[in-house]
């Protein structure tokens, strides 16, 4: 299988702390992306981070991509019950395809 | 405005019937793409077009039909429906600078 596996499926946490999750893919990629899916939502894009990068931040979002490992994690930093949601990552490979991993359904408790 | 727009949102039919679901954007992107979510959240890629041109194409059955009038629109015609392909079907679309995908609200197929 192509996919990406993300780790934990699922994650509680309480508002202010920090939320880290991980993701493994197996093939090349050109870039590695995160998506956020609200609950009978479409996904929308959080971040993408280059083959060629270690580290990426865009607000409270901290991306690490560690190529020789296949793997990238996403930290969200002081959580809110907002942030409540599934997060998928996606691995962005030659002619515009993306893969996505299994996601890991995110629950922020107020 | 709304950058990716499906209809119908919500579509419950019966088992061997025909439907389509209809998707627009207006992000004047050249790449717009079809996913399928099951139930457990598993997004998978089914189809897509670059400038009206399929370009992906994975396993699915014949019955499933993608077509593209214009750059701007991707419709997906369903025949003779079955249980399995109840899920969430996603449009989306992409620029050809990066990768990034802007996706449609979703449209929930129920099959009886």
């Amino acid at each position: 299988s192509q996919q990406g596996e993300e780790d934990p499926q699922a994650l509680s946490i309480q508002e202010g702390e920090n939320a880290t999750m991980n993701c493994s893919y197996k093939t090349s990629i050109n870039n590695l992306q995160w998506y956020r899916q609200n609950s009978g939502r479409g996904l929308v894009h959080l971040i993408l981070i280059r083959s060629n990068e270690r580290e990426k931040h865009s607000g409270r979002l901290r991306v690490t991509l560690d190529t020789s490992k296949k793997s990238s994690s996403l930290l969200i930093t002081a959580s809110r019950a907002a942030d409540t949601a599934s997060y998928f990552c996606a691995q962005g490979t030659s002619g515009s395809r993306l893969t996505f991993g299994e996601g890991t359904q995110l629950t922020v408790n107020p | 405005d709304t950058a990716v727009s499906q209809t119908p949102k919500y579509l419950v039919t019966q088992m061997g019937n025909d439907k389509s679901i209809k998707c627009e954007q207006n992000l004047g992107h050249d790449t717009m793409y079809w996913y399928k979510q099951d139930s457990k959240k598993f997004l998978k890629i089914m189809f897509s077009y670059n400038n009206k041109e399929l370009i992906i194409n994975e396993t699915v059955p014949n019955r499933f039909s993608p077509k593209s009038p214009d750059k701007a629109h991707l419709n997906l015609h369903i025949n003779s429906l079955e249980l399995g392909d109840s899920a969430v079907y996603f449009c989306a679309s992409a620029g050809l600078e990066i990768n990034e995908q802007f996706f449609g609200p979703g449209t929930r197929l129920t099959v009886l």
